[in-house]
């Protein structure tokens, strides 16, 4: 079966440094997306990784290692904005999005 | 315009109406989807249009009615619902199906609750 997890809370600092890891197991890949999922909004776009290695974008970067089936999301300074859901999603051999079930990022002042 | 626009933003429906969800977006994207997101949960693909034209159904019922009346537009009407279909529905919509690399553009959703 298709399986991707995530911690599914993490609380972090305003200021600080949080990373969020996934791990996926699934049918084929053709590259993970990260979005980012406001409480009653939809979710947005942050990132996409279908080649190992880290990708930044100004404060938040993303990592993947296929031979692991591990990817990462990293958020630098904190602010109190970035408390959201982070969803990581895979797409599969038939080019299907697998979701993850999300990590709630909770932020403290 | 990076926008996929919903209507209505809330709805709420007796398990004996007809109702409509509308999506429409205008970044010349050839596939659109519908999903369905409950509480906390991550969005459930339902259907995928690719060229005006069905190509997946998630095994959806049938009180779930699809349409894709030209590229800009995706409808998904509603019959017959039960108290366990509410929840977030949002449309989305990218260059192509079946590209690896094109991200999803999601619109706002429709928060639909069945009483």
């Amino acid at each position: 079966g298709q399986n991707i997890d995530q911690p599914t809370e993490m609380t972090a600092t305003e200021g600080a440094i949080v990373q969020i890891n996934c791990t996926y197991q699934t049918s084929g890949f053709n590259g993970l997306f990260w979005y980012q999922q406001h409480a009653g909004e939809a979710p947005t776009f942050l990132s996409y990784n279908v080649l190992d290695g880290l990708e930044e974008k100004g404060r938040f970067s993303s990592f993947l290692s296929r031979s692991k089936g591990y990817s990462y999301l990293l958020l630098k300074e904190l602010q109190m904005k970035d408390s959201a859901s982070y969803l990581c999603a895979v797409r599969d051999s038939n080019y299907q999005l697998i979701w993850g079930a999300g990590t709630k990022l909770i932020i403290k002042p | 315009d990076t926008e996929v626009t919903q209507t209505p933003k809330h709805l709420v429906m007796g398990m004996t109406n007809k109702k409509s969800l509308k999506c429409e977006q205008h970044m010349g994207h050839r596939a659109m989807y519908w999903y369905k997101q409950k509480a906390k949960k991550p969005p459930e693909l339902m259907f995928v249009y690719s060229y005006e034209k069905l190509s997946i159904n998630e095994s959806v019922p049938s009180r779930f009615s699809p349409e894709c009346p030209n590229s800009s537009l995706l409808n998904l009407h509603l019959h017959a619902l039960q108290p366990e279909d509410s929840a977030l529905y949002l449309c989305a919509s990218s260059q192509e199906a079946s590209e690896a690399y094109h991200e999803q553009y999601f619109g706002p959703g429709t928060r639909l609750t069945v009483t």
